[in-house]
């Protein structure tokens, strides 16, 4: 079975710096997807990222950058810029690509910004 | 465009009752999938239903259980309802076939088992 794990239960970032939240992840699938989703205090679910596996490139959107490490199952989530609205809970997520639409989720990183 | 809307958001129920919940997804997806979020467990997958059809189920009682309609509005239910079924039930939805099996989620329904 898949597993995802998420290390760091709680973070922090000064407002505009960086910061990275880590997540690894098993699975003896070559076909897959990897995901974070973002909920903040109104509990909706966001998509910030998605990967596709069989990309080597690693994906951006704006501010949010993942760094893929196909071969140590690592996904990371580097937020650069970090505003007050980043504040939230993160939520590392797999799916397998066969055909399924079930996701994985690790426990979750509560990332706080400090104005 | 609409969002994938769940009703109701929240609800109390007593122990032995029984609670169906729904979600309307967006217009266009097929795919309805529900999950479970709990402080102690996290985020657990309940079911996924695709063109009415229940294709995958995650590991939960059979007292969990749902549907999906022609219009893919889907509903789960739990019967016999339990102390350990408190949880915000999120919804998610998402389209078929190269939809890059990105899941968009509902807002959630909060239930309280007393």
């Amino acid at each position: 079975a898949q597993t995802v794990t998420q290390s760091q239960p709680e973070m922090s970032v000064q407002e505009a710096e960086t910061v990275t939240l880590s997540c690894t992840y098993d699975t003896s699938e070559s076909d897959y997807y990897l995901f974070w989703y973002k909920q903040p205090p109104s509990r909706q679910m966001i998509l910030v990222i998605r990967q596709e596996a069989y990309k080597q490139q690693n994906a951006t959107e704006n501010r949010f950058s993942v760094n893929f490490q196909k071969a140590a199952k690592s996904f990371s989530l580097k937020i650069s810029d970090s505003q007050l609205g980043d504040a939230a809970m993160y939520f590392c997520a797999y799916m397998a690509g066969a055909g399924s639409y079930q996701l994985t989720f690790g426990k979750g990183t509560k990332l706080s910004v400090i104005p | 465009k609409a969002g994938v809307t769940q009703t109701p958001r929240y609800l109390i129920k007593t122990r032995g009752q029984q609670v169906t919940l729904s979600c309307s997804p967006i217009s266009g997806h097929r795919s309805v999938s529900w999950y479970q979020q709990t402080p102690g467990q996290g985020l657990q997958f309940l079911f996924e239903y695709f063109s009415e059809t229940q294709r995958n189920k995650g590991n939960f009682p059979g007292r969990f259980s749902g549907r999906q309609f022609s219009n893919s509005r889907s509903e789960m239910n739990v019967s016999t309802l339990e102390l350990g079924d408190s949880a915000l039930y999120l919804c998610a939805s998402t389209f078929s076939p190269s939809g890059a099996n990105v899941l968009t989620f509902g807002a959630g329904s909060r239930l309280t088992v007393l």
